[in-house]
């Protein structure tokens, strides 16, 4: 069956702009959560949402946000993009909510903020 | 707190050598699992194994070791006879009970394997 797709791969943006990243999880999964990869901070938690409900949240300031629709593919946005943005941003899907479960990732979408 | 510590930054071998990647955590729950991801350069996460808090037994599969000391607080990860296939990024991460799928991962050993 198909992997998780994010869209866009790669994509180039301005300070001060905002940007949309989306992800198509595994056929049937619900569960999905994000995370942000970066050479400094390494891999670092933003959110994570099951059946439209963002269920936690990382330590991250408000500008970034997200979603999840009724077919379970998530959005997330980061608004007036800052250049210690750029970063690799992974989508991560699970059939349900467990902290048990292996997650399946995407290739991710890298951001370059000039 | 959770924490994740992979104190090698990158090992570089040769091919059949034998390499361990190193992985130490930290956490109060008696509850939770440790996986092993592996990232090659396309930039995804490859789910390698999970292993939970109550079973400490090895485990091997291919190439591929594992041996989890709760005593030592350590899951480290052994590639036997390495190929040039391996050279990767490899993380180590937990997680806790709680419901949440908020994995804590480590810095990552980047492990390249020359010819």
């Amino acid at each position: 069956k198909a992997g998780v797709t994010q869209t866009p791969r790669y994509l180039i943006k301005t300070r001060g702009q905002q940007v949309t990243l989306s992800c198509s999880p595994i056929s049937g999964h619900r569960s999905v959560s994000w995370y942000q990869q970066t050479p400094g901070q390494g891999l670092q938690f933003l959110f994570e949402y099951f059946s439209e409900t963002q269920r936690n949240k990382g330590n991250f300031p408000g500008r970034f946000s997200g979603r999840q629709f009724s077919n379970s593919r998530s959005e997330m946005n980061v608004s007036t993009l800052e250049l210690g943005d750029s970063a690799l941003y992974l989508c991560a899907s699970s059939l349900v909510v467990s902290y048990t479960g292996e997650l399946f990732f995407g290739e991710g979408s890298r951001l370059t903020v000039l | 707190a959770q924490k994740v510590t992979q104190a090698q930054t990158e090992i570089s071998v040769v091919e059949k050598e034998d390499v361990t990647l190193d992985c130490v955590y930290e956490t109060r729950d008696t509850t939770y699992y440790l996986f092993w991801y592996k990232q090659p350069p396309s930039g995804e996460l490859v789910f390698l194994i999970r292993r939970n808090s109550f079973d400490e037994q090895n485990e091997i599969s291919g190439r591929y070791s594992w041996n989890f000391q709760k005593s030592t607080s350590s899951f480290n990860f052994t590639i036997t006879a390495s190929q040039v296939v391996d050279s990767a990024v490899y993380f180590c991460a937990l997680r806790t009970q709680g419901g949440s799928e908020k994995l804590v991962f480590g810095k990552g050993t980047k492990l390249t394997v020359n010819p």
